[in-house]
């Protein structure tokens, strides 16, 4: 099965910050790959699909890119409401799904 | 609009069984598959297993199987996935989750509670 690691597992920004999240493959997904966020308590909701189409309503200062096996999913100014943990997920090769450990974004 | 709207929180025993429904509107059931995905307190998501409603075809991660039964009922467009042999360690909040190569939609979660 495709392993996915994410990294960091966690970090701590101020708003206005440019933030950095990098999933990475065990072997090549294409660009099969999703970006979520999560709030405490809540569902997942999808961010990115295709690693760099923005899901409709999201807020542009989100993006994704890469293929293969590395990909990130980039905030261009932090605000607080990005305050969330954010996941990645591979279907290249569904079933199974597989996530990332998830990453942690917490506002200084 | 797409809604999955799961079934309530359970609390079950060791070694009991429990049975989550996930009822989905405001789209065909049978054009996509629905997903179930765990997450443990403070922990991340987990896959679980996969249902094609058109089909009844179903799969699971290698660590569910023989534990797990995903079904569905196409004339109410409802899922359901059922747990066996529960230990504390499914202790979890589970979803429903719509699959079309990737997951588009989710339901609300389901606490699951294994105690004794």
């Amino acid at each position: 099965d495709i392993q996915m690691t994410q990294s960091p597992s966690s970090l701590s920004a101020s708003v206005g910050d440019r933030v950095t999240i990098t999933c990475r493959a065990s072997q090549g997904i294409r660009n099969d790959l999703a970006w979520y966020q999560q709030k405490p308590g809540k569902a997942p909701k999808r961010l990115m699909y295709a690693a760099s189409s923005l899901q409709s309503g999201v807020p542009s200062r989100f993006s994704g890119s890469g293929s293969g096996t590395e990909f990130t999913l980039t905030i261009s100014s932090l605000q607080p409401e990005d305050s969330a943990t954010y996941y990645c997920l591979q279907h290249n090769n569904y079933p199974p799904l597989t996530f990332g450990g998830g990453t942690r974004v917490e506002i200084k | 609009q797409v809604q999955l709207v799961q079934s309530g929180a359970e609390v079950k025993k060791p070694g009991a069984s429990v049975k989550v429904s996930c009822k989905a509107s405001g789209y065909t059931f049978t054009n996509y598959d629905i997903n179930w995905v765990r997450q443990a307190t403070g922990q991340g998501l987990e896959w679980v297993g996969w249902m094609n409603p058109k089909s009844g075809n179903t799969g699971s991660a290698q660590k569910f199987q023989g534990r797990v039964t995903m079904t569905r009922d196409t004339s109410i467009s409802t899922a359901y996935m059922e747990l066996s042999s529960l230990t504390s360690e499914d202790t979890a909040v589970y979803y429903c989750a719509r699959c079309y190569g990737d997951i588009d939609y989710w339901g609300q979660g389901t606490l699951v509670t294994v105690s004794s």
